[in-house]
C-alpha cells in the first residue's frame, strides 16, 4: 500500500498563476483533507470532504477549490495564486472524520513569487 | 472554535531524560491526538485517545477530560526523537492543531 500520496513534490509559481494539487489514498477511507503548514500558525483546515460526492470548508478556504474526483482521490486547486498561499501542503485521510487517526501524504512545498 | 494550547514551544534535552509534552485545549473533543513531524517534514499519527491513557514503546499519552488536558511523555529519550510534537483536536471536521513543540535530544 501506498498510503497517503501527492503530486507534485515541490513547485514555483508565479502571481496569478493556477495550479492543481494532486492527493489519493489506497485505504479505502471514507473521509479526505487539506491542510496548510505556516511557521507560527501551525497547520490549519483549508477544505475537507466526509465522503465522496461531499466537500466543505474548513479554517482557511479563501482563494482555493477542491474536488472530490472519486473515493480515493481529492485535489486543491489554486486559481490565482498569491504570495500568501506560499505554504506546505498536506493531504490527509482517515475512516471517518476527526474521530479516527488521520494518514498524512508527504507534502507539496509551494513558493509563489 | 476550539483551541488548543502547547508547551512547552521548544525543548532540549539530554538523552536518556524523561520528557514531557503538554496540550490544553478550550471545549470538549471527540477525540485528542498527537502527532509527529520529523525534520524531513512527514507526519506520523502517534496516539488517538479520549479518554484514560496510552502506551506505545516509549511514548505515552494520558488525557484528562475535565481538566481538558493531555500529556505525551517519552521515556529514556534518544536522539532519534528529535523532531516536533503537535497535538490536535480532532471532531467531524478535521483536526485542529496546536502549534507544535520542538523536541531536540542531545547525545
Amino acid at each position: 500500500n501506498a498510503g497517503v500520496t501527492q503530486t507534485p513534490k515541490f513547485q514555483v509559481l508565479k502571481t496569478g498563476q493556477s495550479m492543481t494539487l494532486q492527493c489519493a489514498q489506497d485505504m479505502n477511507h471514507n473521509s479526505m483533507y487539506w491542510y496548510r503548514q505556516d511557521p507560527g500558525m501551525g497547520l490549519r483546515l483549508i477544505y475537507y470532504s466526509a465522503s465522496e460526492g461531499t466537500t466543505d470548508k474548513g479554517e482557511v478556504p479563501n482563494g482555493y477549490n477542491v474536488s472530490r474526483l472519486n473515493k480515493r482521490e481529492f485535489s486543491l486547486r489554486l486559481e490565482s495564486a498569491a504570495p500568501s498561499q506560499t505554504s506546505v501542503y498536506f493531504c490527509a485521510s482517515g475512516i471517518m472524520g476527526g474521530s479516527e487517526t488521520q494518514y498524512f501524504g508527504p507534502g507539496t512545498r509551494l513558493l509563489v513569487l | 472554535k476550539n483551541e488548543v494550547e502547547q508547551s512547552p514551544q521548544n525543548l532540549t534535552a539530554q538523552e536518556g531524560e524523561f520528557i514531557t509534552i503538554n496540550c490544553s485545549y478550550s471545549v470538549g473533543i471527540s477525540a485528542l491526538h498527537w502527532l509527529q513531524q520529523h525534520p524531513g517534514g512527514g507526519i506520523v499519527s502517534l496516539f488517538m485517545l479520549s479518554s484514560g491513557k496510552k502506551k506505545h514503546g516509549r511514548l505515552i499519552a494520558t488525557i484528562n477530560i475535565q481538566e481538558k488536558h493531555s500529556s505525551l511523555h517519552i521515556t529514556a529519550s534518544h536522539p532519534r526523537d528529535s523532531a516536533v510534537y503537535i497535538c490536535a483536536e480532532g471532531g467531524a471536521d478535521g483536526l485542529t492543531f496546536g502549534k507544535g513543540t520542538h523536541l531536540i535530544i542531545q547525545p
